[in-house]
């Protein structure tokens, strides 16, 4: 019973290196959020996919910014040309939205820290 | 715009010192409240979802309640490993996604 997986916890990149963080989300479900965490800031969203749609990415950078969520495999959110104000933690939730309403509370993974040297 | 407030931003207390945390919100059209604990260094691990003004929800030390401005974290006799910091997040009627408060860091000592 596999709750929200994400890989690498830790990764390390030098400026202008790409990064891609990998989410496999709770099995059944079927919506992904992508968020960034940066310790006075709080949570902030940055994107929400369904199997293979970008439904909401107005949290995102339009540059060097992007995530899928294929019909196979897991949900990525790959960041090109790394600088170093993009540390920061990553999380990836899933949620099945089957709730009233359509809304479902989300279950987080235990994230990616991404340091940038 | 839409925003959520928590307060206080830390708390400590003492064992078994019953306090509240408060999550004010201002949302167009709110259609779920959520409480989530997270720990140093993981990921936030759901608690509650409260959908409407007069809701309650309980498990173990800790109650949420929700009035149609705010919601509270009640935690009775508060043990050390409820130490934690404490979020809440609203969804509001015209966004998809969840607006997030910027939590309260909770310290329990024994």
């Amino acid at each position: 019973n596999a709750g929200v997986m994400q890989n690498p916890r830790h990764l390390v990149r030098r400026r202008g290196q790409e990064a891609r963080l990998r989410c496999s989300p709770v099995k059944g479900h079927s919506h992904v959020y992508w968020y960034r965490q940066l310790p006075e800031e709080g949570l902030k969203f940055m994107v929400y996919l369904q199997k293979e749609n970008i439904i909401d990415e107005s949290g995102m950078p339009k540059e060097r910014f992007s995530a899928e969520f294929p019909k196979e495999g897991p949900s990525i959110l790959r960041i090109q040309q790394v600088v170093r104000g993009d540390s920061a933690a990553y999380f990836c939730a899933s949620s099945p939205q089957n709730g009233p309403g359509g809304i479902d509370e989300q279950y987080f993974g235990p994230g990616t820290r991404l340091t940038v040297t | 715009e839409d925003q959520v407030t928590q307060s206080p931003e830390a708390l400590r207390l003492q064992e078994g010192e019953s306090s509240s945390l408060n999550c004010s919100y201002t949302v167009s059209g709110l259609r779920g409240l959520f409480w989530y604990r997270q720990d140093p260094g993981k990921g936030p691990e759901f608690l509650f979802t409260l959908y409407s003004a007069g809701e309650e929800k309980e498990k173990e030390r800790l109650k949420a309640t929700l009035t149609k401005k705010e919601s509270f974290l009640h935690i009775t006799a508060p043990k050390p490993e409820d130490s934690a910091t404490y979020l809440c997040a609203a969804y509001a009627g015209n966004n998809r996604k969840l607006i997030w408060g910027l939590g309260t860091s909770l310290a329990v000592n024994p």
